[in-house]
């Protein structure tokens, strides 16, 4: 599986958009890209994935560059609720094996 | 309600001695994993599951083991604690048609004195 990279820590106002990079850049052509998050010690949950195409849903959006090597997701209006350590990992949906990084500890402030 | 158990929440435990950490799932799912989080480290695979009695390592297996002898339940057994086995440990679950959609349990804080 293909390793991925993020800022260590961004911060975001309340009421804004917070963008979240991450690198990508030995993904293969069959592997997805996929966001967690992990609000202080609980375990993480699934917030969206995409392969190629743009994706959005209730929670984000995620923006894939064409050429799979970045991508970012996008909570469009940040709350104090969002802030937690976000983790961008890509694999194959043919296996279970996941590799998260150290990810991207968002503070969002009021 | 749809989710993952793991008991016990918190435990502390000396060098060696024998201890099991168990999870449990009640959404029929075939895939189950765990996870070693550590300051700095992130989460780490330990080992993972896509049936029962069929199981694989992840990237950090060493001093641990599972079995998968029932599809509800995914033991994690410490056959030794060593203090570098300190951590918080999670358990997770997932569907093959939406492997992407991984739950987590709540956790397990250990400590090996």
């Amino acid at each position: 599986d293909a390793k991925t990279t993020q800022p260590p820590s961004m911060d975001c106002a309340e009421g804004r958009a917070a963008n979240l990079p991450c690198n990508h850049s030995t993904i293969s052509g069959n592997e997805y890209v996929y966001w967690y998050r992990q609000i202080h010690s609980q375990g993480p949950q699934y917030i969206i994935h995409g392969l190629k195409n743009n994706e959005t849903n209730e929670m984000a959006s995620l923006i894939i560059t064409e050429d799979r090597k970045s991508s970012t997701l996008i909570l469009p209006h940040a709350t104090l609720r969002d802030t937690a350590v976000y983790y961008c990992i890509v694999r194959n949906t043919g296996g279970f094996k996941t590799i998260f990084g150290a990810g991207t500890r968002l503070f969002v402030k009021a | 309600e749809a989710q993952v158990t793991q008991n016990p929440r918190y435990l502390i435990t000396v060098t060696g001695k024998k201890l099991t950490v168990t999870c449990s799932q009640n959404m029929n799912h075939e895939y189950m994993s765990w996870y070693r989080q550590d300051p700095g480290l992130g989460l780490r695979q330990i080992y993972y599951s896509m049936n029962v009695e069929v199981t694989d390592k992840g990237d950090v297996p060493e001093g641990y083991k599972v079995s998968r002898k029932e599809k509800r339940n995914f033991p994690l057994i410490l056959e030794s604690p060593s203090p570098n086995q300190t951590s918080l440990y999670f358990c997770a679950s997932s569907s093959p048609l939406r492997a992407e959609t991984q739950y987590f349990g709540p956790g397990t804080r250990l400590l090996v004195l």
